[in-house]
């Protein structure tokens, strides 16, 4: 069974500063892993993902996030946060290779970035 | 660009009575699936659905849920008798060729009263 922790329920940080929002999981054989935000009475958007390749992985909205396999991680980052950034922010992974296509999330971290 | 639509928006509905939740998938997508967000809780998946039947459900999709694709476009979850603790937030979810990438709808917030 996979499964994903978000140790931060929330992150705060002023605009202009680099955000950091941490991921790590467990799961059978490789990864592939996503972040998906959530704004106020909206669905998940999707950011980013990880498949293979470039341990660094860059998405939507000058987001980016690193899957380290030794510490079984995949924070997301961005150099320097935006106040319209704030949003509750999700972590996933599913099994790749396999037929396991259903994501398992984590609990979510909600990011305020103040002005 | 496409995006997943659900309807209705909010659904406020007596204990004990059915509530069909409706999604519009992503034209040509071909793999669709139902999550829920019980409020405070993780998002959770329910089940997934591919070429009219279902490939993988959780335990939490019991008799109670069915799903299907009545007319080849929507996508419906129906609760056949609601219960409290179904009050939750529905996510619709549907991937194409890229099974990688599964895009959400905006989700059906459900109050069992």
């Amino acid at each position: 069974a996979q499964s994903v922790a978000q140790p931060e329920d929330q992150v705060n940080v002023a605009e202009g500063n680099p955000l950091t929002v941490k991921c790590t999981y467990s799961v059978s054989g490789n990864p592939y892993l996503f972040w998906y935000v959530q704004y106020p009475n909206r669905g998940l958007q999707f950011l980013l993902k990880y498949i293979t390749g470039d341990n660094l992985v860059k998405g939507s909205y000058g987001f980016e996030a690193e899957f380290n396999k030794s510490q079984t991680s995949f924070h997301l980052k961005k150099p320097s946060a935006l106040v319209s950034d704030s949003a509750l922010y999700f972590c996933a992974v599913r099994p790749k290779g396999t037929n396991d296509y259903k994501l398992s999330f984590g609990a979510g971290t909600t990011v305020t970035v103040r002005a | 660009e496409p995006e997943v639509t659900q309807t209705p928006s909010h659904q406020v509905t007596q204990m004990g009575q059915e509530v069909i939740l409706r999604c519009v998938p992503i034209s040509n997508h071909l793999y669709f699936y139902w999550y829920r967000q019980i409020l405070g809780q993780k998002v959770e998946f329910l089940v997934s659905f591919y070429n009219n039947e279902i490939s993988e459900k959780s335990e939490i999709f019991d008799d109670q849920f069915s799903v299907e694709r009545p007319d080849g476009s929507n996508f419906t979850l129906k609760i056949r008798s609601t219960k409290l603790e179904d009050s939750a937030m529905y996510f619709c979810a549907t991937t194409g060729r890229d099974t990688d990438t599964q895009y959400f709808g905006p989700g059906t917030r459900l109050t069992v009263l």
